[in-house]
């Protein structure tokens, strides 16, 4: 069974600021991660995936998520936080892509930021 | 990126009638498609699964009979929310799957938001 918890269901950062998104995930298997982004009346882009490559992923818009399987972890990261990454924010786990594995989401997290 | 699309993006419908919504795969083949609904401030609960020309398969809890999943072609997918009921309002969100290079990849639609009055 596959599983995320997203700590934290509303982020506040100042613009410039770093952002910090949790998410903890439980999985039997080896772990897909992914994170999404989601703009208002909008549907999910994708962010970032990590899938058993390199733990630290890259993303767009700035973003990073790092996979650290002792801490059962996959935290999405930006150095400095723009006006345009205000959004709410999905991490999602499947297994491994060899199947009819779905994606289940988190709670999700709203990020603010502050002028 | 790969597009998906969806149509309408919003639709209000009196209580007790049909209302189907239309999601496509615009610049490749999807073999699966998912359909998830997203209600205020939650996250996306995946309804069903579909792959092309065979039955939906519906996640537990879903009525099949009320939430008609067509998938009729690699392209296209519907879904039909029949004797809709103000409770059935939601954000409704389609995603397409298809493999590339000995991975998936799954992309989703903009949503359409569904009022029942």
């Amino acid at each position: 069974a596959q599983s995320v918890t997203q700590l934290g269901s509303h982020v506040s950062v100042s613009e410039g600021a770093l952002v910090l998104l949790r998410c903890n995930y439980s999985s039997s298997v080896p772990p897909y991660l992914f994170w999404y982004v989601q703009y208002p009346n909008q549907g999910l882009q994708l962010l970032l995936k990590y899938t058993s490559a390199a733990t630290l992923v890259k993303g767009i818009n700035g973003f990073e998520a790092e996979f650290k399987k002792s801490e059962t972890s996959f935290h999405l990261t930006k150095p400095s936080a723009h006006m345009s990454d205000a959004a709410e924010y999905f991490c999602a786990v499947s297994g491994p892509s060899t199947g009819a594995n779905n994606l289940f989401f988190g709670t999700g997290t709203r990020l603010t930021v502050i002028p | 990126g790969a597009v998906v699309s969806q149509h309408p993006s919003r639709v209000i419908c009196k209580s007790g009638t049909s209302v189907k919504i239309e999601c496509r795969s615009l610049d490749f083949q999807a073999t699966t498609m998912f359909w998830y609904r997203q209600f205020p401030k939650q996250s996306l609960m995946l309804m069903a699964t579909s792959n092309e020309g065979s039955k939906a398969t519906y996640e537990q809890g879903v009525e099949k009979d009320k939430f008609l999943i067509n998938h009729a072609s690699l392209t296209l997918s519907t879904l039909t929310v029949t004797s809709a009921h103000p409770e059935d309002s939601s954000f409704y969100i389609c995603s397409a799957r298809f493999r590339r290079a000995g991975d998936y990849e799954q992309y989703f639609g903009p949503g359409t938001r569904l009022t029942v009055t």
